[in-house]
């Protein structure tokens, strides 16, 4: 089974503009959990998206959006870059119907905020 | 104060030594409890998962729960030098199995 993708692997922007991150998850999971890693804060859960549907969501200002599609892929956006949002961002996949399962990490993607 | 604290290291040991990595927690509500393992540019991988109190054993590897003292560890036996990463340890409370709460990671190096 192919792992967790995401795309672009490397990505630097300027403050003020947005960006827009794609994750897609292992064949046949429907969850998709987002999560920033800092130096600072470490790995911090920004929100999950089950069935094209939110149904969780960290503490992180409203800049940061997601979404999921029909197929289970999901994009992340954040608008109006600050110099803080650099980080590592990954995503993470699961079945998503179950009360505890594994999580699988893609290999994220590193956002630099000049 | 963070919900999940783990010493940050680095931590350096000798080739076969025993490691012990660990992490407190504040949160009474946290149930399920996880240590991942991340190299360099590569997203975090799920060594070990535990939920009750005690140990669970899976090769080197041992994770052990007391959550009467909020504290759980990790012991690394036989240390090589490809377990040189960051370790994480992770946690969750019921309904709510994929919002995970990490500690900050320990950065651990054996030495050939």
């Amino acid at each position: 089974k192919a792992g967790v993708t995401q795309t672009p692997r490397y990505l630097i922007k300027t403050r003020g503009q947005q960006v827009t991150l794609s994750c897609s998850p292992i064949s046949g999971h429907r969850s998709v959990s987002w999560y920033q890693q800092t130096p600072g804060q470490g790995l911090q859960f920004l929100f999950e998206y089950f069935s094209e549907t939110q149904r969780n969501k960290g503490n992180f200002p409203g800049r940061f959006s997601g979404r999921q599609f029909s197929n289970s892929r999901s994009e992340m956006n954040v608008s109006t870059l600050e110099l803080g949002d650099s980080a590592l961002y990954l995503c993470a996949s699961s079945p998503g119907t179950g009360t505890q399962e594994t999580q699988y990490f893609g290999p994220g993607t590193r956002l630099l905020v000049l | 104060q963070k919900e999940v604290e783990q010493d940050p290291g680095p931590l350096s040991v000798p080739e076969g030594a025993i490691v012990s990595l660990n992490c407190t927690y504040s949160n009474s509500a946290f149930q399920y409890f996880m240590w991942y393992r991340q190299y360099s540019r590569k997203g975090p991988e799920l060594l070990m998962y535990t939920y009750s109190s005690g140990n669970k054993e899976d090769g080197r590897f041992t994770a052990q729960v007391d959550k009467s003292s909020k504290y759980i560890s990790l012991f690394i036996r036989d240390s090589q030098p490809s377990d040189s990463a960051t370790y994480l340890c992770a946690m969750s409370v019921p309904g709510s199995a994929r919002q995970l709460t990490f500690g900050s990671g320990t950065q651990l190096t054996v030495l050939p």
